[in-house]
């Protein structure tokens, strides 16, 4: 596997339902980042990990979990989810420190989700 | 508060032709400027990224220009082909690791 891999790639949940979304990158970045694409909408930045620590919240709803084990995985955990939350759920991979590479953020295919 | 924005929204031009897609940002504290071209229901494609000391980037037929003090960034298109036919995003980074992304510019390249 090479770059930015999500699973699942399609995902329908119901209200009452608890599922995960799962990223890793392969790149040898220390930075991962989770962003909404809903309909007619620019992207949203949800969370930024920096060397496995949380740098970016962006007032997101408790519903949506953050999780950043080591600096090649991140997950999102989703609970009690609204119909409103259905998008395009991306996540990226960036260098965290200094200039190299300027942070030039990488991207994965994206899960949609669908709450139904 | 930083806002992006993306002129055209949509494009439909000739294959063959010379193109400039358009990106403008309110806070000229930018961090650095990345360039993306996403296909339907797909992810985003990394084109070109500009650090903020930078006045340019090239890569192969993609130019893209950044004048921080007018808070402006340009994507030059040369020789389009259907092939380029994508939603193309432009994307802010405004200190730390805050992203702002502009809406985006649907460009059509026809045959």
């Amino acid at each position: 596997e090479t770059g930015v891999t999500q699973t699942p790639r399609h995902l329908v949940m119901g209200m009452t339902n608890k599922k995960s979304l799962k990223c890793e990158q392969h790149l040898g970045h220390n930075a991962m980042y989770w962003y909404k694409q809903s309909a007619k909408k620019p992207l949203e930045l949800m969370f930024v990990y920096s060397l496995e620590e949380r740098v970016e919240n962006n007032s997101v709803p408790s519903r949506f979990s953050p999780e950043c084990p080591n600096s090649s995985h991140l997950f999102l955990h989703l609970h009690t989810l609204q119909p409103e939350d259905s998008a395009l759920y991306l996540c990226a991979s960036s260098q965290s420190r200094g200039l190299a590479g300027g942070r030039e953020q990488y991207f994965g295919p994206g899960t949609r989700l669908t709450v139904t | 508060k930083q806002e992006v924005t993306q002129i055209p929204a949509a494009l439909s031009v000739p294959e063959g032709e010379n193109l400039v897609l358009n990106c403008s940002f309110t806070d000229s504290a930018i961090y650095n400027l990345q360039w993306f071209r996403q296909d339907p229901g797909k992810g985003l494609t990394s084109l070109l990224l500009i650090q903020s000391s930078q006045r340019e980037q090239t890569s192969g037929r993609l130019n893209a220009s950044l004048d921080k003090s007018s808070g402006r960034s340009t994507l030059y298109i040369a020789a389009s082909q259907p092939g380029d036919s994508a939603t193309y995003l432009c994307a802010v980074i405004v200190g730390g690791f805050k992203t702002i992304f502009g809406a985006g510019t649907r460009l059509f390249v026809k045959a």
